[in-house]
């Protein structure tokens, strides 16, 4: 069983919209949940990242956690062109290491 | 704001070579990681290092990976024989103290091509 899994996409949005990022992950006792957004041959960048359940958010852009369901999501309110990246979720283990999930490629169309 | 270096932007080598990746952590940071991220795929954890040991490594990295703390700034990876299946992009990472190993930062990556 995968740690953690993420839809592939590609997603494909006009500029305005509202995105959401999903995925899921195999083990309950996860307590941390981070996205990262990637652009093209470039390293991860830290978006937010998630204690336990809840939502967190930050200017357009908010993580959502729901631990019942061990499901997790990124919102992104009047996405921008700029927006277009491959988005990662990640979990810390425990282990000081992360999982990643595949990543999303997300498009924004002006 | 302080940032994750990594050098060489992009490294060629034939098979068997040996390769040495050089990455410069955030200067307070205490922890540090080696990621890869094969064409298309996930990103893979390969090893974690602090207070100048390894604290978990993945089952990517075998014999033929090291890290190293060699000075007070650089963190490095070596190969010692690279195969054609470890052409990749090699990530560092790090972050500030054990309890925030989810805030972890990453370099822009290496690029290694095994030829």
């Amino acid at each position: 069983q995968k740690e953690v899994e993420q839809d592939p996409g590609p997603l494909s949005v006009p500029e305005g919209a509202i995105v959401s990022l999903n995925c899921t992950y195999s083990n309950s006792a996860f307590q941390y949940f981070m996205w990262y957004r990637q652009y093209s041959r470039k390293g991860p960048e830290l978006l937010m990242y998630t204690y336990s359940s809840g939502n967190k958010e930050d200017g357009r852009f908010t993580a959502q956690v729901d631990k019942s369901s061990k499901y997790i999501s990124l919102f992104i309110r009047d996405s921008q062109p700029s927006d277009s990246a491959t988005y990662l979720c990640a979990i810390e283990t425990g282990a000081n290491n992360l999982f990643f999930g595949t990543g999303t490629r997300l498009t924004v169309i002006p | 704001e302080p940032e994750v270096t990594q050098t060489p932007s992009h490294q060629v080598t034939q098979m068997g070579q040996e390769v040495i990746l050089r990455c410069v952590p955030i200067s307070n940071h205490l922890y540090f990681y080696w990621y890869r991220q094969i064409l298309g795929q996930k990103v893979e954890f390969l090893v974690s290092f602090y207070n100048n040991e390894i604290s978990e490594k993945s089952e990517i990295f075998d014999d033929q990976f090291s890290v190293e703390r060699p000075d007070g700034s650089n963190f490095t990876l070596k190969i010692r024989s690279t195969k054609l299946e470890d052409s990749a992009m090699y990530f560092c990472a790090s972050n500030r103290d054990r309890g925030s190993s989810y805030e972890q930062y990453f370099g822009p990556g290496t690029r290694l091509t095994v030829t």
